[in-house]
């Protein structure tokens, strides 16, 4: 069983660039969830995508946009970057259907902008 | 909306000792899950323990074990016989039934002292 896989694993940008982050479900789970977790705080929910298509969201501003593949992999964009965009992005895979069904988390990326 | 607080940001204990992690939860929900999260230096989130609000018994899993009170909507995590590995953030975690979004408190960073 694959677990979930996140790439890059860390990444520098500039204040205003866009940033593209990646992630491969664990094989099975055909629902990603993306999570943005501040220096020392929990993680927040960014959206969640099934079926390709966004399939809830949390309180980030729509420079937060996201991706499903087919393959049921995801990736998060994220434009005009701010200062504040620095933290770790968790993607969370699962499968929908089983409710009750934990997330199952990848490594994370680490976003530095500067 | 449904918020999630862990009200001790730290917490020690002595290596094979117990310890409970608090976590209280708000939500008009009847039916929901709720997880404990664990997140060494790593950085990957990884299930401790799950419970379903409609069970009445606490779940356990080996030396993890939680406290569910559902009219009192705490939800505290029993860790005995800590060991050296127990190190990590400790999060707490709301599901609503039919809904994969999962929310998190802040987060106790437990520290297990040899």
């Amino acid at each position: 069983e694959t677990g979930v896989t996140q790439s890059p694993t860390h990444l520098i940008k500039t204040r205003g660039q866009q940033v593209t982050l990646r992630c491969s479900s664990q094989s099975g789970h055909n629902t990603v969830s993306w999570y943005q977790q501040a220096l020392g705080q929990g993680p927040q929910f960014i959206f969640q995508y099934y079926r390709e298509e966004e399939n809830g969201r949390g309180n980030f501003p729509p420079r937060f946009s996201g991706l499903q593949f087919p393959n049921y992999s995801s990736e998060l964009n994220v434009n005009a970057l701010e200062l504040d965009d620095s933290a770790l992005y968790l993607c969370a895979s699962t499968s929908r259907g089983s409710y009750n069904s934990p997330l199952h988390f990848g490594n994370g990326t680490r976003l530095t902008v500067t | 909306a449904q918020t999630v607080t862990q009200s001790q940001p730290e917490m020690s204990v002595q290596e094979a000792e117990t310890v409970t992690l608090s976590c209280t939860y708000d939500t008009s929900e009847n039916n929901y899950y709720l997880f404990w999260y664990k997140q060494p230096p790593s950085r990957q989130m990884i299930l401790v323990i799950r419970q379903e609000a409609y069970k009445q018994q606490n779940a356990t899993e080996n030396r993890f074990s939680v406290n569910f009170q559902k009219a009192a909507k705490s939800f505290s995590l029993k860790i005995s016989d800590s060991q050296l590995g127990d190190t990590a953030m400790y999060f707490c975690a709301f599901m609503k039934h039919n809904n994969n979004d999962m929310r998190f408190g802040a987060g106790t960073r437990l520290t297990v002292k040899p």
